[in-house]
């Protein structure tokens, strides 16, 4: 059974850094073709997808946000952690984590349950 | 950038009709096309994956159709826990995986 929860702080002020860990089980990051994502949610807006980290150490970004964002992971800790700087009210929302499926379909098939960041000072 | 638009933004509906949610992407993504579902303060459920395969649990009342650039979710007699938002997000792209702006899906 795959699971993803995320943690981290619940409350940034801005122009701090954001840092959200990820801890999965049920999948290992090494097994070739999966990847962990990271998807946000504005308050009553629409998801929007920041960054994925292959098994393989390969990384996309959201370019729109590639200069604020990093992604790594810890395989022996089972943990994808991603950091975003700078944070603004605006990047006020709920993050996930999602597991990214290693087959041809590249779907996000299981999500933790979600953080709410507020950014505020 | 692949852009993805849905329409309508909101929908209203009774419980047993049929629904039709439509998703273009801005070039061909192939059948890289996977419809979420989401209800408030839950993280999003996968429903359809490669545009038209059931992902494994879903009621056979959900299906999707198309490929290249339009694409649909249609849900069959709707039922009371149905109503929610649904996204659709392209894979073709592993540079950047672009969600729609979503379909809430309201009760009449």
């Amino acid at each position: 059974q795959i699971t993803l929860k995320e943690s981290g702080p619940t409350l940034v002020k801005p122009t701090q850094t954001l840092t959200l860990t990820c801890t999965f089980s049920g999948f290992s990051l090494t097994t070739s073709g999966v990847g962990v994502g990271w998807i946000r949610q504005p308050p009553g807006k629409a998801l929007e997808w920041l960054a994925l980290i292959y098994w393989d150490d390969d990384k996309r970004h959201n370019p729109s946000l590639k200069t604020r964002l990093t992604i790594t992971k810890d395989t022996s800790k089972n943990q994808v952690v991603l950091t975003m700087t700078n944070m603004d009210p605006v990047d006020t929302a709920t993050y996930y984590c999602a597991h990214r499926t290693a087959t041809l379909t590249r779907t996000f098939d299981y999500w933790g349950q979600g953080i709410l960041v507020t950014v505020s000072s | 950038d692949i852009q993805m638009t849905q329409s309508p933004s909101s929908l209203s509906a009774s419980v047993g009709d049929r629904v039709t949610i439509t998703c273009r992407a801005s070039q061909s993504i192939s059948s890289f096309l996977n419809w979420y579902q989401q209800k408030p303060g839950r993280a999003p459920k996968l429903l359809i994956y490669l545009a038209s395969s059931l992902q494994s649990g879903v009621p056979s009342r959900f299906s999707g159709s198309g490929s290249g650039t339009d694409f649909t979710l249609t849900i069959n007699s709707l039922q009371p826990e149905d109503f929610a938002t649904y996204y659709c997000q392209q894979s073709y792209s592993t540079l950047m995986y672009t969600f729609g702006q979503g379909t809430k899906l309201e009760i009449k």
